[in-house]
């Protein structure tokens, strides 16, 4: 079974300054799609960023781009430029490219606190 | 466009009720999921439906039930209440196209925060 670890439970950073979020994952599988999720106080679930397995480039949307090392089974988010509204949960996620059913897996989650 | 709603947005039980938790997207997807997220879990797949009239297990199935009557429907069911299934409760709809650069994202509901006492 696909497992999603962040071993981070909480990080905080200044604001403007950048962090980056942690995220490993185990599957037996060669295609598949990874996905960064935030998560405000609000507990609307946003697609912050998106990775699909046989891409070997780094996706990136605005201030927000991942470190994909396949290989290692890694997939890491920085958030360059922190502001105050990135405060959330962030949750990382596995789901597997074939079978269009398939679940999202999800890591536990690491709160990050954007400190002014 | 609304995306994808729930209704209701909180919810308070007493052991053994039953309650409806109903899901709605207006954006013409195939798929749709019923998360659970507890502290410290994330968040787990309870059931989901891949087109009208069909549904499957996800992770968590056990005191659900679900129905898919409408395309843009997706009902999450609990027939007997139980305190372990305080929880906030998430619906979620996407497709699953690969040539859509959307393809293979899960688009969610505000949640639906419910104790069971």
């Amino acid at each position: 079974a696909q497992t999603v670890t962040q071993s981070q439970p909480e990080m905080s950073v200044q604001e403007a300054e950048t962090v980056t979020l942690s995220c490993t994952y185990d599957t037996s599988e060669s295609d598949y799609y990874l996905f960064w999720y935030k998560q405000p106080p609000s507990r609307q679930m946003i697609l912050v960023i998106r990775q699909e397995a046989y891409k070997q480039q780094n996706a990136t949307e605005n201030r927000f781009s991942v470190n994909f090392q396949k290989a290692a089974k890694s997939f890491s988010l920085k958030i360059s430029d922190s502001q105050l509204g990135d405060a959330a949960m962030y949750f990382c996620a596995y789901r597997r490219a074939q079978g269009g059913s398939e679940k999202l897996v999800f890591g536990k989650g690491t709160k990050l606190t954007v400190n002014p | 466009n609304a995306g994808v709603t729930q209704t209701p947005k909180f919810r308070v039980l007493k052991t053994g009720q039953s309650m409806t938790l109903l899901c709605a997207q207006d954006m013409n997807h195939e798929y749709m999921y019923w998360y659970r997220q507890d502290p410290g879990m994330g968040l787990r797949l309870i059931h989901y439906s891949v087109g009208e009239g069909t549904t499957a297990k996800g992770e968590v199935p056990d005191g659900y039930n679900v129905s898919r009557l409408k395309k843009q429907n997706f009902l999450l069911g609990l027939e007997s209440a139980a305190p372990s299934q305080t929880s906030v409760y998430f619906c979620a709809s996407g497709i699953s196209q690969r040539t859509s650069r959307r393809a293979h994202e899960q688009y969610f509901g505000p949640g639906t925060r419910l104790t069971v006492t």
